[in-house]
């Protein structure tokens, strides 16, 4: 069984400061994808970044970077130079292939992380 | 632009009713799912389908359905609602295959009293 686990249900920053989100994952399959979802009070689900477990470097996208830590089975998402408009829920995501090596996108969230961040 | 859409963003419904939730994609994606959202315990997959007609549980489907007869269309059904079913849904959609983006809808807050 897959599971994720984001531990911080809160977090805050200042304005242009750079904050790191905690993600830690468990699973047996060999082959698997972390995804970084950001929810807005509105409640759409914004991809943010992804990372292969076979990719070699670290997974950036703009001001998120993903720190991705195999041996520790950590994907922390590191979001630099905070914006007021990064205030929003934060999921960690996970898919694995099924038996037959075929996954059809199916995700297993973490809890989330609420981050505010202040002026 | 790709889109998911969820037909109501807010229900409020009663004890016991029948409540259909629709989801409809414009992108012929044959994968489809719902996700409820529960404070502290973040998504939980519902169901999914992979093509018409086709549909597997996910974690947590008891007390719900599902129907696929339109690819474009994946509806969520509470047979009996109950006020523990109070949460948000999520719909998502993905192509089968390669890559890794996945689609999501709005979602619909229901409360049933």
């Amino acid at each position: 069984a897959q599971k994720i686990t984001q531990t911080q249900p809160g977090m805050f920053v200042q304005e242009k400061e750079a904050v790191t989100l905690d993600c830690t994952y468990d699973t047996s399959d060999p082959s698997y994808g972390l995804f970084w979802y950001k929810q807005p009070s509105s409640g759409e689900m914004i991809f943010l970044i992804y990372q292969g477990s076979y990719d070699q470097q670290n997974a950036t996208e703009g001001r998120y970077s993903l720190n991705f830590q195999k041996a520790r089975k950590s994907a922390n998402l590191v979001i630099s130079a905070s914006q007021l408009g990064d205030s929003a829920m934060y999921f960690c995501a996970m898919r694995a292939a099924n038996a037959g090596g075929t996954s059809y996108g199916k995700l297993t969230f973490g809890q989330g992380t609420i981050l505010t961040v202040h002026p | 632009d790709v889109k998911v859409t969820q037909s109501s963003r807010y229900l409020v419904k009663r004890t016991g009713e029948k409540v259909f939730l629709e989801c409809v994609q414009d992108m012929d994606h044959e994968n489809m799912f719902w996700y409820r959202q529960d404070p502290g315990l973040g998504l939980r997959l519902i169901y999914f389908s992979y093509d018409v007609k086709m549909k597997e549980k996910g974690d947590i489907p008891e007390g719900y359905s599902v129907s696929r007869e339109k690819k474009e269309r994946f509806s969520l059904i509470l047979e009996s609602a109950s006020t523990n079913q109070t949460s948000m849904y999520l719909c998502a959609s993905k192509v089968q295959g390669a890559g890794n983006t996945i689609y999501f809808g709005e979602g619909s807050w229901l409360t049933v009293v």
